[in-house]
């Protein structure tokens, strides 16, 4: 079985700081992603990244940065946190099989507060 | 048109019930779709992949019809843990990798 392992269930931090959520996968996938999920607005794509060092913005990339040292490893970054990046983060990963997407696999996620 | 519809529901049905959900997509050219659960507060879960006209796992069978551009989800003999919300999943059209969620149909099964 897949596991995409999220740093953090339960996550509170105030405006202004630089707030790190990190994720790791243990099937050697190529490409990995973040994810917020918001009550009536569905799943959208911060950014994600087909191989280390790679990263590609997704739909709402503002306000967001993301690093992958490390295949295993993708973290997301917020610059300078602010209320309205008060959400669900979502962290997943995929194998990479050329023009055949492949499903993802989701960690548990990160409920995110920011006060 | 968008990417991906979903008909959010909720569906609310009887245990014992049989129930389809419809998804219609945009990319013609998409050749893997998923459907995904989720419940409430937690992470989507797949639940099948379908990479030709169909697939079936025990109650659940999904059907593709390329020619009108959906996908359906049919759920037999609905038990009470299938109350839940299940998502569309189709290619995204400008990236291999990226997949497209739609924003999912809700059900809840009633005893």
């Amino acid at each position: 079985d897949v596991k995409v392992t999220q740093s953090s269930r339960y996550l509170v931090k105030r405006t202004g700081e630089k707030v790190f959520l990190e994720c790791v996968q243990d099937m050697d996938h190529e490409n990995m992603f973040w994810y917020r999920q918001d009550p009536g607005l569905g799943l959208r794509l911060i950014y994600f990244s087909y191989d280390v060092k790679m990263k590609e913005k997704g739909d709402i990339p503002e306000g967001y940065s993301v690093s992958r040292e490390k295949k295993e490893r993708f973290s997301l970054i917020l610059e300078s946190a602010s209320t309205n990046q008060t959400s669900m983060y979502l962290c997943a990963s995929s194998l990479y099989l050329g023009s055949m997407n492949q499903p993802q696999h989701f960690g548990d996620g990160t409920r995110l507060s920011i006060l | 048109r968008k990417e991906v519809e979903q008909d959010p529901g909720p569906f609310n049905v009887p245990e014992g019930a049989t129930v389809a959900f419809n998804c219609t997509y945009s990319n013609s050219a998409s050749q893997s779709f998923f459907w995904y659960r989720q419940d409430c507060r937690k992470e989507p879960k797949l639940l099948m992949s379908v990479y030709s006209s169909g697939n079936e796992d025990g109650r659940f069978t999904a059907q593709l019809n390329r020619a009108s551009q959906y996908i359906s989800l049919l759920i037999r003999d609905s038990k009470l843990s299938d109350s839940a919300t299940y998502l569309c999943v189709v290619p995204g059209m400008d990236s291999s990798y990226k997949l497209i969620f739609g924003s999912g149909t809700r059900l809840l099964v009633r005893p």
